[in-house]
């Protein structure tokens, strides 16, 4: 079975400041991994994926993240936090069976 | 294309009522899901359809939910009689069948039971 894990419900930033949010993973097959972003009071949408193409996966609004097999993980970063990135953000992981596993989400606050 | 669309948005009921949820995927998407999100407990799914059929609702809390699918178009989940416990953002998704292919969600029916 397919399951998630992203450390720290809670992360704190300074606006300007390096993000880097967590996920590590468990698949028994090549996995397709995805970072979703939920801002307050809306859907999830997707920041970016990877499906086995390149290793480093850049998404939306400067968020990019990199596959590592060795290390089971998929860790989300930006270089530079932005108030509006203050959000939930969920890591996923799909089977060819097409289920997803969410992780339960890190709410990242960015501090002026 | 205008994305999964979801209604009510926002929905008060009385403790005993019945809640019909609406949701109408994505055009061509073949699967649909529903989740459940709360403080608690987080996002968890419900029930999920393919091709209209129901695949695994072993999600669903308890025999008071349900959840159809009539056509491709189209999906309700319902609660009855609802709870206080169901207050929660339900929100539906929907999917092509290839393997590795992205779930859209709609923006989420926010229900309140008083």
């Amino acid at each position: 079975a397919q399951s998630v894990t992203q450390l720290g419900s809670h992360v704190s930033v300074s606006e300007g400041a390096l993000v880097l949010l967590r996920c590590n993973y468990s698949s028994s097959v090549p996995p397709y991994l995805f970072w979703y972003v939920q801002y307050p009071n809306q859907g999830l949408q997707l920041l970016l994926k990877y499906t086995s193409a390149a290793t480093l996966v850049k998404g939306i609004n400067g968020f990019e993240a990199e596959f590592k097999k060795s290390e089971t993980s998929f860790h989300l970063t930006k270089p530079s936090a932005h108030m509006s990135d203050a959000a939930e953000y969920f890591c996923a992981v799909s089977d060819p069976g097409n289920q997803f596993y969410f992780g339960t989400g890190t709410s990242l606050t960015v501090i002026p | 294309d205008a994305g999964v669309i979801q209604s009510p948005r926002h929905e008060v009921t009385e403790m005993g009522q019945e809640v019909t949820l609406r949701c109408k995927p994505i055009s061509g998407h073949d699967y649909l899901f529903w989740y459940r999100q709360t403080m608690m407990r987080g996002l968890e799914l419900l029930i999920y359809f393919n091709n209209n059929v129901p695949i695994d609702d072993s999600g669903m809390p308890e025999d008071r939910f349900s959840a159809k699918m009539p056509n491709a178009s189209f999906s309700t989940l319902k609660i009855q009689p609802s709870e206080p416990r169901d207050s929660a953002v339900y929100f539906c998704a929907s999917s092509f069948t290839v393997s590795g292919n992205t779930i859209y969600f709609g923006e989420g029916s926010w229900l309140t039971v008083v």
